[in-house]
């Protein structure tokens, strides 16, 4: 079984400052990792993904996240927000054989002028 | 748009009535999935269909809850007797089958309210 954990249920920053949503999981088995973003009543999209490969993962719109083994971890960053990035962030797992995804309870990201 | 669908938006109904949602995955995609999304909660898995076979369903789905997917196209979600613990938003997914790591499109979700 997988489980996921987001440490942060709401981050508050100002635009243009960097920021950090914490996501721990956990699983007996090697899992692929997700972030998944929601802006205001829209449906879930994916940011970004790791599979296997380079551990830093990027997104087009300058989020990147790092896969950590060791520390089962999957932390997302961008170095500088802007107002348009608020939204909820959910990260999620899934397993290599089942395609259904475990979620985070999700971290809501305020950025403030 | 060649998105996931999902009809209705909302619902509002009495407890102890039944609802159905449909909903309409991109049409090249085989694998189907259904999630329940309660406030201030992730999405929490509740079924998933290869085609038209239901494959693996979720313990959170109880006796009154059925999904099918006749066509291996359309997908539908019953309710029977709501419970006001039912109201939720209710996402439906889809993807191209393949490794876990096959990228899964939302729908904007049907948001059922039991009062």
């Amino acid at each position: 079984a997988q489980s996921v954990t987001q440490l942060d249920s709401q981050v508050p920053v100002f635009e243009e400052a960097p920021v950090e949503l914490r996501c721990n999981y956990s699983s007996s088995v090697s899992v692929y990792l997700f972030w998944y973003v929601q802006y205001p009543n829209q449906g879930l999209q994916l940011l970004l993904k790791y599979l296997s490969g380079s551990t830093l993962v990027e997104s087009i719109n300058g989020f990147e996240a790092e896969f950590n083994k060791s520390q089962t971890s999957f932390h997302l960053r961008k170095p500088s927000v802007h107002i348009s990035d608020t939204a909820e962030y959910f990260c999620a797992v899934a397993s290599l054989v089942h395609n259904k995804l475990i979620f985070g309870a999700g971290t809501r990201l305020a950025v403030h002028p | 748009d060649t998105g996931v669908s999902q009809d209705p938006r909302h619902k509002i109904t009495k407890r102890g009535q039944n609802v159905t949602f449909r909903c309409d995955p991109i049409s090249e995609h085989n694998r189907l999935y259904w999630y329940r999304q309660t406030l201030g909660q992730g999405p929490e898995f509740l079924t998933y269909f290869q085609n038209e076979a239901q494959l693996e369903k979720s313990r959170l789905l109880s006796d009154r809850f059925s999904a099918e997917r006749p066509k291996g196209s359309f997908s539908t979600l019953e309710i029977q007797r709501t419970e006001q613990g039912d109201s939720a938003m209710y996402l439906c997914a889809s993807s191209l089958e393949g490794t876990g790591g096959t990228e899964a499109f939302f729908g904007q979700g049907t948001r059922l309210t039991v009062v």
